[in-house]
């Protein structure tokens, strides 16, 4: 069974300062992707970050980058010099067999 | 430009009424897909296709149906079956090729009377 989990329901996170989301999943392939989605009060689902899981180099997007650990099952989203416009639910999704699997999501605060 | 569209954005039904919800893509993707958001959780996965006239079973189909006719059309019918169907619901689609990110639609809402 492919499950995402995220533990932290809720985080803050003060204006230009930086702040980690953790994702953990478990999957028995080898083959698989992971992502980050953004969901802001608008509801709409944007794409922050993608990693392949056979790439062990982390991806970086601007001030978005994952610490992908593929052994402890780990994914990991940092947000660097937050901005007011990140605050928004996080949701950490796994692609394989042509489905996606996402976790229930964290909600991130961002303080002026 | 091009993109997923959801209508309506509200939707309302009443006890015993079945409901159709729409998805219309023109990014030329095969695979579709539509998902449940119910307050404070992720996304569940309702029904998918990878191809036209195909379409499988997701995590929570009970009480939905799909058709995939056009490679365009996703639609979703919510039928009287689904006791509780107050939910956002979000279709989304795929390109081609293993691991590539989903596009979304902006959502229906979907409330009982």
């Amino acid at each position: 069974a492919q499950t995402v989990t995220q533990s932290q329901p809720e985080m803050s996170v003060q204006e230009a300062e930086t702040v980690t989301l953790s994702c953990t999943y478990d999957t028995s392939e080898s083959d698989y992707y992971l992502f980050w989605y953004k969901q802001p009060p608008s509801r709409q689902m944007i794409l922050v970050i993608r990693q392949e899981a056979y790439k062990q180099q982390n991806a970086t997007e601007n001030r978005f980058s994952v610490n992908f650990q593929k052994a402890a099952k780990s994914f990991s989203l940092k947000i660097s010099d937050s901005q007011l416009g990140d605050a928004a639910m996080y949701f950490c999704a796994l692609y394989n067999f042509n489905k996606f699997y996402f976790g229930s999501g964290t909600k991130l605060n961002v303080k002026p | 430009d091009g993109g997923i569209t959801q209508s309506p954005k509200y939707l309302f039904r009443k006890e015993g009424q079945n409901v159709t919800l729409s998805c219309e893509q023109n990014l030329n993707h095969d695979a579709m897909y539509w998902y449940r958001q119910d307050p404070g959780q992720g996304l569940r996965l309702i029904y998918y296709s990878q191809i036209v006239n195909d379409f499988q079973k997701g995590d929570i189909a009970e009480g939905y149906s799909v058709s995939r006719e056009k490679k365009e059309s996703f639609p979703l019918t919510v039928t009287s079956a689904q006791k509780n169907p107050t939910a956002f619901y979000l279709c989304a689609s795929t390109p081609p090729g293993p691991g590539q990110p989903q596009h979304f639609g902006d959502g229906t809402r979907l409330s009982i009377l």
